[in-house]
């Protein structure tokens, strides 16, 4: 059954802590991105990455750093510096074309982060 | 210049009938156009997509219009149902550019 994990689901921290969100993909895509979601917005890109060890940074990457050591998963963490990290993230990938492009992202279900 | 301006927020539709949710953007380097579905508490997923050689394209229900000069695209949703109430958005993508610029999002309810 192929497709993206995301865990946890639901995910609580306390000011201070750092935590990491797990994306995981067997769909052998070679990009992935991790977007953030607010109420009442649209999806904000954090950190994308195209290849292993390999990533650039988003629009809103201040309080967030990820790695990509294998093509298959690309974690996320979610760092005290990021002052309001209370939110819904999205993993997602894709494929890429022939010609370097890269079209169509498949997402994960998401992780609920929320800071007690 | 990268916005993709969607509207209406919400949207509440009576069974049958017709749901239309319209995108604008600036950017005329943008070549692929998606819209994705989203449930509560679940991921988007892909709904159709279009690229700006066509003017419409028709999947199901589910319809792209697409006007190139006007720089404006649009989903309407025929025969709405009340299992497509959820939020869509919009999004545009130029090139080979790595990511997709999206929308602020539509909150759709369709009325039993």
């Amino acid at each position: 059954d192929g497709g993206i994990t995301q865990s946890p689901k639901y995910l609580f921290r306390k000011e201070g802590q750092n935590v990491t969100l797990s994306c995981e993909q067997n769909l052998n895509h070679d990009a992935m991105y991790w977007y953030r979601q607010d109420p009442g917005q649209g999806l904000r890109l954090i950190y994308y990455s195209q290849i292993v060890n390999d990533f650039q940074k988003g629009d809103i990457a201040e309080g967030y750093s990820v790695s990509r050591e294998k093509k298959e998963s690309f974690p996320l963490t979610v760092t005290s510096a990021q002052k309001n990290p209370t939110a819904f993230y999205l993993c997602a990938s894709s494929i890429r074309l022939a010609g370097g492009h890269y079209n169509e992202q498949f997402f994960g279900p998401g992780t609920r982060l929320t800071v007690l | 210049q990268q916005q993709v301006k969607q509207s209406p927020q919400s949207l509440i539709v009576q069974k049958g009938g017709i749901s239309i949710i319209n995108c604008a953007y600036e950017n005329t380097a943008f070549d692929y156009f998606p819209w994705y579905q989203q449930f509560p508490g679940k991921g988007p997923a892909l709904l159709i997509a279009i690229r700006p050689d066509v003017s419409e394209k028709k999947e199901g229900r589910f319809t792209i219009s697409f006007n190139k000069s006007a720089k404006q695209f649009s989903l309407h949703i025929m025969d709405s149902q009340p299992g497509d109430s959820a939020t869509y958005f919009c999004a545009a993508k130029a090139g080979s550019a790595r990511q997709l610029t999206f929308g602020s999002g539509t909150q759709l309810t369709v009325l039993p």
